[in-house]
């Protein structure tokens, strides 16, 4: 079975500082790997996704990840956050052929000091 | 572009009740996947639907269940309610499922007394 880990489950940042935040995945196969995003009140939504080819993906927001194959790592990056991404992140994954739900990890809360 | 339109947003009801939450995914989507999320427990897979059925399941017990219609609107259900289904019930479609995008509700906070 799948499983997403999220190191940090609790970040504070000021603003203008950089932001990675760690996620690794045990699984076996070709998998397709996402990060989302849940604002105060607000649905979760997609801030990016790799499928394949370039393992340095660009979402919005500003917001980047790298997939780091050797490592069972897909960490997301911003390198000046603003206190506007306060907010709760969440790294999921899928088997390649997506043939089954996304498996998320239990989420990083960020919070951004003005 | 109408989103994800989940109903009821809140719900209270008995142990023991049976409950059925709703979701309209958006126009054109055929993949409906439900998750459970908690604060214990994180987002955790339910099932999917695609055109009518069911793909995917994931390990819950089998009082949760679900159905897709043919315009591929989604109910699911949950029967014999226990205190620990109590939760945020989250619906997410997306085009045809698996490795695309998935686009979700807002959700069907569900508390169960």
């Amino acid at each position: 079975a799948q499983s997403v880990s999220q190191h940090n489950h609790h970040v504070i940042l000021s603003e203008a500082a950089s932001l990675e935040l760690g996620c690794n995945y045990s699984y076996g196969g070709t998998v397709n790997l996402f990060w989302y995003v849940q604002y105060p009140g607000q649905h979760l939504q997609l801030l990016l996704k790799y499928f394949s080819g370039d393992p340095l993906v660009k979402g919005i927001k500003g917001f980047e990840a790298e997939f780091i194959k050797s490592k069972f790592s897909f960490n997301l990056r911003k390198p000046s956050v603003q206190w506007s991404d306060t907010a709760e992140y969440f790294c999921a994954v899928n088997s390649g052929g997506g043939a089954d739900g996304l498996t998320f990890g239990k989420g990083t809360h960020l919070i951004i000091q003005p | 572009k109408a989103g994800v339109t989940q109903t009821p947003r809140y719900l209270i009801k008995t142990r023991g009740q049976q409950v059925t939450l709703s979701c309209s995914p958006i126009s054109g989507h055929r993949s409906v996947s439900w998750y459970q999320q908690t604060p214990g427990q994180g987002l955790q897979f339910l099932f999917e639907y695609f055109s009518e059925t069911q793909r995917n399941k994931g390990n819950f017990p089998g009082r949760f269940s679900g159905r897709q219609f043919s315009n591929s609107r989604s109910e699911m259900n949950v029967s014999t309610l226990e205190l620990g289904d109590s939760a945020l019930y989250l619906c997410a479609s997306s085009a045809i499922g698996g490795h695309t995008e998935a686009f979700f509700g807002q959700g069907t906070r569900l508390t169960v007394v």
